[in-house]
C-alpha cells in the first residue's frame, strides 16, 4: 500500500541542526520530495531527489535517502527562526497516476 | 506573476449548504489538483485534472464534484455540506502529472461547517 509516516513534531534552538524523518512503504516510488509550508500559506517545494540517489545537498538542506528501510530525511544546518514551519514529505508513484502521497507534516518549532 | 489564485479564502456554511471553491492558475500548468489538509493527515488528495477535459477521483472524492473549466481554471463543489467537510482545501498546479514536476499551491480555502 501507499503510506507516508512523519513524527508530528520537532523542537530545537536557533544554529542547531534539525532532522526531520519521513517512512514510505511503496518501493516503487521514483521521486521523494520535501515541501515546506509557512503558517496561513500553502505549501512551497524544497527540495526533491530521484530514488537513484542516496543523498542531495542545496546549500543549508541536506537530504539523505535509504532505499533498503524505506526512509528519508531532511537535515537543515544551522536552523533559523524563520525555518519554524511545517515540513511535508511526498512520494510519487509511477503507474498510479503520478500523484503525490503527502506524509502528516513535522512541525518544526525553532526556539531562539 | 499570480500563480495558483483561490477563492474564497474562508467560508462558514450549514450543513446541507452548497458551495463552489473557484481556483485558477496563470502558468499555463497541464495538470490541476484539489487537496484537503487536517490535524495529523497530510494533505489528501480529493480529485485530480492531469489535462483539460479531464477530472479524475483521488483518495478522498465523496462528496465533492470538480469541473475543469479550461486549462486555466478547476473548480470544486461541495453539493450538500457536512461537518466532516470542514478543513484547509488547497488547489495546485503542475506543467506535468506527478512526477518531477513541482506542484505549486494556493493559499488555501478555509471551509467550516456548522
Amino acid at each position: 500500500g501507499e503510506d507516508v509516516e512523519q513524527s508530528l513534531f520537532l523542537s530545537v534552538r536557533e544554529g542547531d541542526s534539525s532532522v526531520i524523518n519521513c517512512t514510505y512503504t511503496d518501493s516503487s516510488s521514483t521521486y521523494l520530495y520535501w515541501y515546506k509550508q509557512e503558517p496561513g500559506a500553502g505549501l512551497q517545494l524544497l527540495t526533491y531527489i530521484f530514488s537513484n540517489m542516496d543523498m542531495k545537498q542545496d546549500q543549508r538542506l541536506t537530504v539523505l535517502l535509504n532505499k533498503k528501510d524505506k526512509h528519508l530525511s531532511l537535515r537543515i544546518a544551522d536552523t533559523q527562526t524563520g525555518d519554524s514551519a511545517i515540513y511535508f514529505c511526498a512520494e510519487v508513484i509511477w503507474g498510479n497516476t503520478g500523484k503525490l502521497i503527502f506524509g502528516q507534516g513535522t512541525t518544526l518549532q525553532v526556539k531562539p | 506573476n499570480a500563480g495558483v489564485t483561490q477563492t474564497p479564502k474562508f467560508q462558514v456554511l450549514k450543513t446541507g449548504q452548497s458551495m463552489t471553491l473557484q481556483c485558477a492558475q496563470d502558468m499555463n500548468h497541464n495538470s490541476m489538483y484539489w487537496y484537503r489538509q487536517d490535524p495529523g493527515m497530510g494533505l489528501r488528495l480529493i480529485y485530480y485534472s492531469a489535462s483539460e477535459g479531464t477530472t479524475d477521483k483521488g483518495e478522498v472524492p465523496n462528496g465533492y464534484n470538480v469541473s475543469r473549466l479550461n486549462k486555466r481554471e478547476f473548480s470544486l463543489r461541495l453539493e450538500s455540506a457536512a461537518p466532516s467537510q470542514t478543513s484547509v482545501y488547497f488547489c495546485a498546479s503542475s506543467e506535468e502529472r506527478g512526477a518531477a514536476g513541482e506542484l505549486f499551491f494556493g493559499e488555501g480555502s478555509r471551509l467550516t461547517v456548522l
